[in-house]
């Protein structure tokens, strides 16, 4: 079974600018969540997708956005981009999110520089 | 949200058992715990999650304590690896959500 994919793995942009990121989760995935990691905040939680609803949302300014598609593939958009928002970009998928024991599956992130 | 506490780093030497510490004394009834770890330059991935009983897996062991409010991650035979940071997350009805700390990261010297 394909793991998470998400593209670009490298983007370099300038303050100011907007920037989509694209995540496909595994076959069958229905939950798709995303995370931004900071050497000085770490891993936190921006929002998740199920069924092509915003079903959670983290503490992130409006400027970040997000949506899932029919297929469950899900995007995430940062407009008018700040320095601080250089980090890396996780999305995680998950069969429905909610059970206990549900386990994500991380991809292996996109790096974004803002500049 | 109920949170945990971990030691921000630890060092083992190859091939000898790792033992890495979690406190979480504002356990609920219901909440999971849950350790994921963090190889450099890739995502999370998953280790092992339990409730109660100590649990087994391919990868480690999970052993908590009677009064559920701490826990501990074994790695019986560490390798090169297996250096990562390790993440212990609780996930119970009120904090579906992930919730991610430091971690602490294990340092698996040769």
């Amino acid at each position: 079974k394909a793991g998470v994919t998400q593209t670009p793995r490298y983007l370099i942009k300038t303050r100011g600018q907007q920037v989509t990121l694209s995540c496909s989760p595994i076959s069958g995935h229905r939950s798709v969540s995303w995370y931004q990691q900071t050497p000085g905040q770490g891993l936190q939680f921006l929002f998740e997708y199920f069924s092509e609803t915003q079903r959670n949302k983290g503490n992130f300014p409006g400027r970040f956005s997000g949506r899932q598609f029919s297929n469950s593939r899900s995007e995430m958009n940062v407009s008018t981009l700040e320095l601080g928002d250089s980090a890396l970009y996780l999305c995680a998928s998950s069969f429905d999110g909610l059970g206990l024991t549900d386990t994500q599956y991380f991809g292996p992130g996109t790096r974004l520089t803002v500049l | 949200d109920a949170k945990t506490t971990q030691p921000n780093s630890m060092e083992s030497n190859e091939e000898e058992p790792v033992h890495l510490p979690c406190n979480h004394s504002t356990i609920s009834g219901t909440d999971y715990i849950h350790w994921y770890r963090q190889l450099p330059s890739q995502g999370p991935e998953y280790v092992i999650h339990g409730l109660t009983s100590n649990v087994n897996n391919r990868m480690a062991s999970l052993a908590i304590a009677e009064d559920r409010k701490s826990s501990t991650l074994i790695l019986h035979r560490a390798t090169l690896r297996d250096a990562a940071v390790y993440y212990c997350i609780l996930r119970g009805r009120s904090n579906y959500q992930l919730i991610w700390g430091a971690g602490t990261k294990l340092i698996i010297k040769p």
